[in-house]
């Protein structure tokens, strides 16, 4: 059974930093694009980021860029979140979710997701 | 990064059909048939119901049948039952390894 759990999220004032992880199992973890989506308050669902399954490339919204980094150790099967410089606009539940089709990678949608992990950001 | 257009709200009758829609532009949905749809109860983990335009993941009922028409992607819902009501989105690739979901569509079962 795929699971996919994040943790790192909390409380943290506007400028500061945080870094979510993202703890795969139950799937070849190395051979799978994976993305981060965030959801704010009372808003709809919001593509975050995406990497290669090497690590080698990824893509990020663009009010993110500079700002957050997503990374992946296959070796522990963690995908990365750090967040710096985080604004009161990134307060959202941040989710974990993996490729649905592993060669075809994110374009084939998204077929499992974690729970979530909310981040606030507020002085 | 503009979200893609969906409509606010969709409402049927359970055993009626709906549809929503998902209007992008040349750069995403009419550009790529990497279209796919998600049901997402709210405090749940969003759920892929359609990949690649008009794909069904083994596990979802083909009640759910997507399309698409030029710049315009539709996810239809035939046999609507209690268990739909739930909000909806598309997401669509818009080039260099970047994506975009729709503003969401909120399905209430009469």
């Amino acid at each position: 059974e795929v699971q996919l759990l994040e943790s790192g999220g909390g409380v943290v004032q506007p400028g500061g930093s945080l870094r979510l992880s993202c703890e795969a199992s139950g799937f070849t973890f190395s051979n799978c694009a994976m993305t981060w989506v965030r959801q704010a308050p009372g808003k709809g669902l919001e593509w975050v980021s995406s990497i290669s399954p090497s690590g080698d490339s990824s893509g990020y919204v663009d009010s993110v860029k500079g700002r957050f980094t997503l990374s992946r150790d296959n070796s522990k099967n963690t995908l990365y979140l750090q967040m710096n410089s985080l604004r009161a606009e990134d307060t959202a539940v941040y989710y974990c979710a993996k490729a649905n089709i592993a060669a075809v990678g994110v374009r084939s949608g998204l077929d499992s997701w974690g729970q979530g992990t909310l981040v606030t950001v507020s002085s | 990064q503009s979200a893609l257009t969906q409509p606010a709200s969709v409402s049927g009758s359970p055993g009626q059909s709906i549809t929503i829609s998902c209007t992008g532009t040349t750069s995403d949905v009419g550009g790529y048939n990497y279209v796919s749809w998600y049901q997402h109860h709210p405090g749940k983990a969003p759920k892929l119901m359609i990949y690649e335009v008009s794909n069904r993941p083994s596990g979802v009922s083909n009640r759910f049948s997507g399309s698409k028409s030029g710049n315009t992607a539709s996810l239809t819902i035939s046999g609507l039952q209690a268990e739909d009501e739930a909000d909806y989105y598309c997401k669509s690739y818009r080039s260099s390894s970047t994506y975009v979901f729709g503003s969401g569509t909120r399905v209430t079962v009469l």
